[in-house]
Protein backbone atom coordinates (compact mmCIF):
# COMPACT_ATOMS: atom_id res chain seq x y z
CA UNK A 1 0.00 0.00 0.00
CA UNK A 2 1.15 4.17 -0.18
CA UNK A 3 3.65 5.01 2.60
CA UNK A 4 4.19 8.23 3.53
CA UNK A 5 7.72 8.41 5.46
CA UNK A 6 8.24 11.61 7.72
CA UNK A 7 11.43 12.26 9.16
CA UNK A 8 12.57 13.11 11.98
CA UNK A 9 10.29 11.10 14.43
CA UNK A 10 11.80 13.53 17.08
CA UNK A 11 13.44 16.45 17.43
CA UNK A 12 14.73 18.37 20.66
CA UNK A 13 16.24 22.09 20.31
CA UNK A 14 16.88 25.26 21.34
CA UNK A 15 14.34 28.50 21.16
CA UNK A 16 15.53 29.98 18.38
CA UNK A 17 16.48 27.51 16.01
CA UNK A 18 14.66 26.05 12.41
CA UNK A 19 13.87 22.56 12.55
CA UNK A 20 13.07 21.43 9.42
CA UNK A 21 10.65 18.15 8.81
CA UNK A 22 10.76 16.07 5.55
CA UNK A 23 7.81 14.16 3.93
CA UNK A 24 8.81 11.77 1.43
CA UNK A 25 5.68 9.89 -0.79
CA UNK A 26 8.03 6.05 -0.84
CA UNK A 27 6.00 4.59 -4.25
CA UNK A 28 3.29 7.00 -5.19
CA UNK A 29 3.55 10.19 -6.75
CA UNK A 30 1.96 12.73 -4.46
CA UNK A 31 0.33 15.87 -5.94
CA UNK A 32 -1.30 17.50 -3.28
CA UNK A 33 0.67 17.00 0.42
CA UNK A 34 -0.62 18.20 3.55
CA UNK A 35 0.77 19.38 6.84
CA UNK A 36 -0.99 19.15 10.13
CA UNK A 37 -0.76 20.19 13.53
CA UNK A 38 -1.82 17.95 16.62
CA UNK A 39 -1.87 19.60 20.26
CA UNK A 40 -2.21 16.88 22.91
CA UNK A 41 -5.36 14.94 23.21
CA UNK A 42 -6.88 16.59 20.30
CA UNK A 43 -7.82 16.29 16.65
CA UNK A 44 -5.26 17.14 13.55
CA UNK A 45 -5.86 20.79 12.60
CA UNK A 46 -4.76 21.04 9.17
CA UNK A 47 -1.62 23.75 8.65
CA UNK A 48 -1.31 23.68 4.54
CA UNK A 49 -1.88 22.35 1.55
CA UNK A 50 0.62 22.44 -1.08
CA UNK A 51 0.63 20.78 -5.00
CA UNK A 52 3.75 20.00 -6.15
CA UNK A 53 5.71 22.91 -7.90
CA UNK A 54 3.10 25.56 -6.51
CA UNK A 55 2.94 27.96 -3.40
CA UNK A 56 1.42 26.51 -0.31
CA UNK A 57 -2.02 27.56 0.66
CA UNK A 58 -2.13 28.35 4.72
CA UNK A 59 -4.87 27.68 7.07
CA UNK A 60 -6.61 30.97 8.67
CA UNK A 61 -4.46 32.08 11.46
CA UNK A 62 -1.04 29.96 10.71
CA UNK A 63 1.84 32.29 9.95
CA UNK A 64 3.41 31.72 6.57
CA UNK A 65 6.65 33.22 7.69
CA UNK A 66 6.54 31.15 10.59
CA UNK A 67 6.26 27.91 8.93
CA UNK A 68 8.00 27.15 5.29
CA UNK A 69 6.68 24.90 3.10
CA UNK A 70 7.95 23.25 0.07
CA UNK A 71 6.81 20.97 -2.46
CA UNK A 72 9.35 21.01 -4.60
CA UNK A 73 9.06 17.31 -6.61
CA UNK A 74 6.15 14.73 -6.61
CA UNK A 75 7.69 12.63 -3.75
CA UNK A 76 8.96 15.60 -1.16
CA UNK A 77 8.12 18.20 1.02
CA UNK A 78 9.49 19.98 3.76
CA UNK A 79 7.84 21.72 6.73
CA UNK A 80 10.64 24.22 8.30
CA UNK A 81 9.62 26.03 11.73
CA UNK A 82 11.68 29.05 11.87
CA UNK A 83 12.93 30.53 14.50
CA UNK A 84 11.08 28.40 16.43
CA UNK A 85 9.65 28.83 20.79
CA UNK A 86 8.34 26.93 22.81
CA UNK A 87 4.65 27.34 21.92
CA UNK A 88 5.43 25.51 18.50
CA UNK A 89 6.14 22.32 20.75
CA UNK A 90 3.49 20.20 19.15
CA UNK A 91 3.11 17.18 17.20
CA UNK A 92 3.11 17.52 13.33
CA UNK A 93 1.76 15.24 10.79
CA UNK A 94 2.17 15.38 6.99
CA UNK A 95 -0.43 13.39 4.67
CA UNK A 96 0.18 12.64 0.83
CA UNK A 97 -2.26 11.75 -1.84
CA UNK A 98 -1.90 11.31 -5.73
CA UNK A 99 -4.93 11.87 -8.02
CA UNK A 100 -7.99 10.46 -6.90
CA UNK A 101 -6.70 8.97 -3.97
CA UNK A 102 -7.35 8.86 -0.06
CA UNK A 103 -4.76 10.79 2.09
CA UNK A 104 -1.80 8.52 3.47
CA UNK A 105 -0.43 9.85 6.25
CA UNK A 106 2.82 10.16 7.92
CA UNK A 107 4.21 8.80 11.62
CA UNK A 108 4.35 12.17 12.81
CA UNK A 109 7.11 14.21 13.82
CA UNK A 110 7.39 15.36 17.87
CA UNK A 111 9.01 18.70 18.14
CA UNK A 112 10.00 20.04 21.28
CA UNK A 113 11.18 23.56 21.98
CA UNK A 114 13.52 24.43 25.14
CA UNK B 1 -19.65 24.85 7.63
CA UNK B 2 -19.19 21.56 7.60
CA UNK B 3 -18.39 19.66 10.33
CA UNK B 4 -17.88 15.88 11.74
CA UNK B 5 -18.88 15.41 15.14
CA UNK B 6 -17.90 11.43 17.38
CA UNK B 7 -20.08 12.28 20.41
CA UNK B 8 -17.95 10.02 22.21
CA UNK B 9 -14.83 10.96 23.71
CA UNK B 10 -13.77 7.75 25.45
CA UNK B 11 -15.06 4.67 25.17
CA UNK B 12 -13.76 1.26 26.87
CA UNK B 13 -14.58 -2.48 26.14
CA UNK B 14 -13.87 -5.80 27.02
CA UNK B 15 -11.62 -8.14 24.50
CA UNK B 16 -14.01 -9.96 22.52
CA UNK B 17 -16.74 -7.74 22.57
CA UNK B 18 -18.66 -5.72 20.00
CA UNK B 19 -17.59 -2.56 19.33
CA UNK B 20 -19.48 0.62 17.63
CA UNK B 21 -17.83 4.64 17.26
CA UNK B 22 -20.32 7.08 16.21
CA UNK B 23 -19.47 9.20 13.67
CA UNK B 24 -22.33 11.93 12.46
CA UNK B 25 -20.93 14.67 9.20
CA UNK B 26 -23.10 17.66 8.12
CA UNK B 27 -23.10 18.08 4.89
CA UNK B 28 -26.02 18.56 1.64
CA UNK B 29 -24.48 16.56 -0.78
CA UNK B 30 -22.95 12.59 -0.50
CA UNK B 31 -20.25 13.20 1.12
CA UNK B 32 -16.68 11.32 0.85
CA UNK B 33 -15.80 9.92 4.68
CA UNK B 34 -13.21 8.10 6.22
CA UNK B 35 -11.77 7.04 9.34
CA UNK B 36 -8.95 6.68 10.34
CA UNK B 37 -6.37 5.23 13.42
CA UNK B 38 -4.12 6.65 15.45
CA UNK B 39 -1.61 4.76 17.61
CA UNK B 40 0.10 6.69 20.49
CA UNK B 41 2.86 9.03 19.02
CA UNK B 42 2.11 8.23 15.66
CA UNK B 43 0.62 8.83 12.41
CA UNK B 44 -2.72 7.85 11.34
CA UNK B 45 -3.76 5.05 8.93
CA UNK B 46 -6.62 4.79 7.01
CA UNK B 47 -9.16 1.94 8.26
CA UNK B 48 -11.77 2.40 5.76
CA UNK B 49 -13.19 5.25 3.07
CA UNK B 50 -16.87 5.88 1.31
CA UNK B 51 -17.48 8.09 -1.76
CA UNK B 52 -20.32 6.00 -3.11
CA UNK B 53 -21.80 2.98 -4.17
CA UNK B 54 -22.80 0.00 -1.38
CA UNK B 55 -23.33 1.49 1.82
CA UNK B 56 -21.79 -0.58 4.23
CA UNK B 57 -17.69 -0.16 3.77
CA UNK B 58 -15.53 -2.69 4.98
CA UNK B 59 -11.72 -2.04 6.01
CA UNK B 60 -8.49 -3.28 7.01
CA UNK B 61 -8.04 -5.24 10.77
CA UNK B 62 -11.66 -6.09 10.44
CA UNK B 63 -13.40 -3.03 10.90
CA UNK B 64 -16.90 -1.93 9.21
CA UNK B 65 -19.02 1.31 8.53
CA UNK B 66 -22.21 2.20 7.73
CA UNK B 67 -23.13 5.29 6.00
CA UNK B 68 -26.56 5.96 6.61
CA UNK B 69 -27.78 9.39 5.00
CA UNK B 70 -30.88 9.64 6.56
CA UNK B 71 -28.99 9.81 10.22
CA UNK B 72 -26.08 11.86 8.50
CA UNK B 73 -24.19 8.85 10.33
CA UNK B 74 -20.79 7.32 9.71
CA UNK B 75 -20.33 4.75 12.43
CA UNK B 76 -17.67 2.29 12.84
CA UNK B 77 -17.88 -1.16 13.90
CA UNK B 78 -16.19 -4.44 14.51
CA UNK B 79 -17.65 -7.68 16.02
CA UNK B 80 -14.65 -8.70 18.45
CA UNK B 81 -12.32 -6.50 19.72
CA UNK B 82 -8.53 -7.11 20.50
CA UNK B 83 -6.55 -5.83 22.57
CA UNK B 84 -4.56 -4.18 20.10
CA UNK B 85 -7.38 -2.65 18.97
CA UNK B 86 -7.06 0.36 21.60
CA UNK B 87 -6.06 3.50 19.91
CA UNK B 88 -7.96 6.93 19.00
CA UNK B 89 -10.21 6.77 16.31
CA UNK B 90 -10.94 9.89 13.76
CA UNK B 91 -13.73 9.97 11.27
CA UNK B 92 -13.32 12.61 8.67
CA UNK B 93 -14.86 14.12 5.88
CA UNK B 94 -13.72 15.43 2.48
CA UNK B 95 -14.25 19.40 3.06
CA UNK B 96 -16.91 20.79 0.17
CA UNK B 97 -14.98 22.53 -2.67
CA UNK B 98 -12.17 21.06 -1.91
CA UNK B 99 -10.49 19.77 -4.90
CA UNK B 100 -7.54 18.73 -3.10
CA UNK B 101 -9.15 16.75 -0.32
CA UNK B 102 -8.45 18.68 2.43
CA UNK B 103 -10.09 16.53 5.34
CA UNK B 104 -11.96 18.07 8.44
CA UNK B 105 -11.22 15.00 11.49
CA UNK B 106 -13.75 14.61 14.34
CA UNK B 107 -12.02 15.44 17.52
CA UNK B 108 -11.83 11.72 17.74
CA UNK B 109 -12.81 8.77 20.14
CA UNK B 110 -10.40 7.15 22.58
CA UNK B 111 -10.43 3.10 22.34
CA UNK B 112 -9.48 1.45 25.79
CA UNK B 113 -9.77 -2.26 25.58
CA UNK B 114 -9.91 -4.39 29.03
CA UNK B 115 -8.40 -8.19 28.95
Amino acid sequence: GAVVSQHPSWVICKSGTSVKIECRSLDFQATTMFWYRQFPKQSLMLMATSNEGSKATYEQGVEKDKFLINHASLTLSTLTVTSAHPEDSSFYICSARGPYQPQHFGDGTRLSIL
Amino acid sequence: AQSVTQPDIHITVSEGASLELRCNYSYGATPYLFWYVQSPGQGLQLLLKYFSGDTLVQGIKGFEAEFKRSQSSFNLRKPSVHWSDAAEYFCAVVRYGGSQGNLIFGKGTKLSVKP
